[in-house]
């Protein structure tokens, strides 16, 4: 089945640094979606991104599904930011959505 | 539209014992999505419905897992003689198919096996 690798697996940050969150996967997609996990466990979608560029407010995710790869960016982090990212892909070939195994991001005040 | 919804959202159970689980899907949402998720690690995938046809089952963990969606609308998680090890989060989302498969997420059930 595919594969999806995240990176870095943890980042520390001080509040107002910007970061950048990578995804890798194995093989085609149909979807690809970024979520954040919040400390009640609730997945929070951020973008709905198979292909392209979007931007949301602070946050801004690219892929590049010809190269395997979908990158997000959290500019001006705030503590609020902290938590677990996720990237999750549905393959084009009728595989299961699958999850990364995330980054935990921390914003220190 | 209120979102996914999950019930119920903590479960405290002896092990031996049965637990069900129930999702309630966005309306209008013909897939349905069940996951697993234990301290510090992502969601583990368990099985999805189209409509009422359960299209893959074969993530689920063992025979003591079971899943039903009998009208194409809520569904349900079983598990039968719980284990401690069965202790984690599960959790359900519901997407369309067209035009994309954007899925949504509930706030799942934690469970507990003691």
């Amino acid at each position: 089945g595919i594969q999806v690798e995240q990176s870095p697996p943890d980042l520390i940050l001080q509040e107002g640094a910007n970061s950048t969150l990578r995804c890798n996967f194995s093989d085609s997609v149909n979807n690809l979606q970024w979520f954040h996990q919040n400390p009640w466990g609730q997945l929070i979608n951020l973008f709905y991104i198979p292909s392209g560029t979007k931007q949301n407010g602070r946050l801004s995710a690219t892929t590049v599904a010809t190269e395997r790869y979908s990158l997000l960016y959290i500019s001006s982090s705030q503590t609020t930011d902290s938590g677990v990212y996720f990237c999750a892909v549905d393959g084009a070939y009728g595989q299961n959505f699958v999850f990364g195994p995330g980054t935990r991001l921390s914003v220190l005040p | 539209d209120t979102g996914v919804s999950q019930d119920p959202r903590h479960k405290i159970t002896k092990r031996g014992q049965n637990v069900t689980f129930r999702c309630d899907p966005i309306s209008e949402h013909n897939r349905l999505y069940w996951y697993r998720q234990t301290l510090g690690q992502g969601p583990e995938f368990l099985t999805y419905f189209q409509n009422e046809a359960q299209l893959e089952k074969s993530r689920l963990l063992s025979d003591r897992f079971s899943a039903e969606r009998p009208k194409g609308s809520f569904s349900t998680l079983e598990i039968q003689r719980t284990e401690q090890g069965d202790s984690a989060m599960y959790l359900c989302a519901s997407s369309l198919v067209v035009p994309n498969t954007e899925a949504f997420f509930g706030q799942g059930t934690r469970l507990t096996v003691v």
